[in-house]
């Protein structure tokens, strides 16, 4: 079966750093997505790996490690706006059509 | 980047009526669709794969002949909830896969409400 695992709620104050883990164990690998939910709103893609290493993209940085089935998002610079649901997901491979499994989704809150 | 709609964003039905939602990727072709569903506070649940000129395919526990999806073009997909029940009132969201980046851009969601 496919497990994503990451925490549930994580809080942070103003301008801080925060990073979010994610560890997986899929039958299959073909890549990690990292997409931002706010409350009552569709999924927005923050970042995709799949090679081993660190993405950076502005205040957002995505690591992953094939080997050891884990990734993590780090926020920097952190605003009241990043407070939201952070989805870690998993595209499995060509058996599975290419769908994604998600984790639960970590509550993030900002405080000022 | 890519953009997906959906239609309508929210909708109210009587039990025992039929909803249909579409889903359109509006600056690129999608041969792949995705359903998804999502109750409150929990994660995504995959309903349906939705492939353009193919039958859709059901994850388990999904009643395909209650959900049904067509994908008539590289851009548009649809899901009919036929004979909706209150139990069925959830938050549904599709996503289109890019070819070539193959990443997944996901439509604003469709609240519906069965009353």
């Amino acid at each position: 079966g496919q497990n994503i695992d990451q925490p549930t709620e994580m809080t942070a104050t103003e301008g801080a750093i925060v990073q979010i883990n994610c560890t997986y164990q899929t039958s299959g690998f073909n890549g990690l997505f990292w997409y931002q939910q706010h409350a009552g709103e569709a999924p927005t893609f923050l970042s995709y790996n799949v090679l081993d290493g660190l993405e950076e993209k502005g205040r957002f940085s995505s690591f992953l490690s094939r080997s050891k089935g884990y990734s993590y998002l780090l926020l920097k610079e952190l605003q009241m706006k990043d407070s939201a649901s952070y989805l870690c997901a998993v595209r499995g491979g060509r058996s599975t059509l290419g769908r994604l499994y998600f984790g639960r989704g970590t509550q993030l809150t900002v405080w000022p | 980047g890519a953009v997906v709609s959906q239609h309508p964003s929210w909708v109210i039905c009587k039990s025992g009526t039929s909803v249909k939602i579409e889903c359109r990727s509006l600056d690129f072709q999608a041969t792949t669709m995705f359903w998804y569903r999502q109750f409150p506070k929990q994660s995504l649940m995959l309903m349906a794969t939705s492939n353009e000129g193919s039958k859709a395919t059901y994850e388990q526990g999904v009643e395909k002949d209650k959900f049904l999806i067509n994908h008539a073009s590289l851009t548009l997909s649809t899901l009919t909830v036929t004979s909706a029940h209150p139990e069925d009132s959830s938050f549904y969201i599709c996503s289109a896969r890019e070819s070539g980046t193959d990443t997944q851009y996901f439509g604003p969601g469709t609240r519906l409400t069965v009353l």
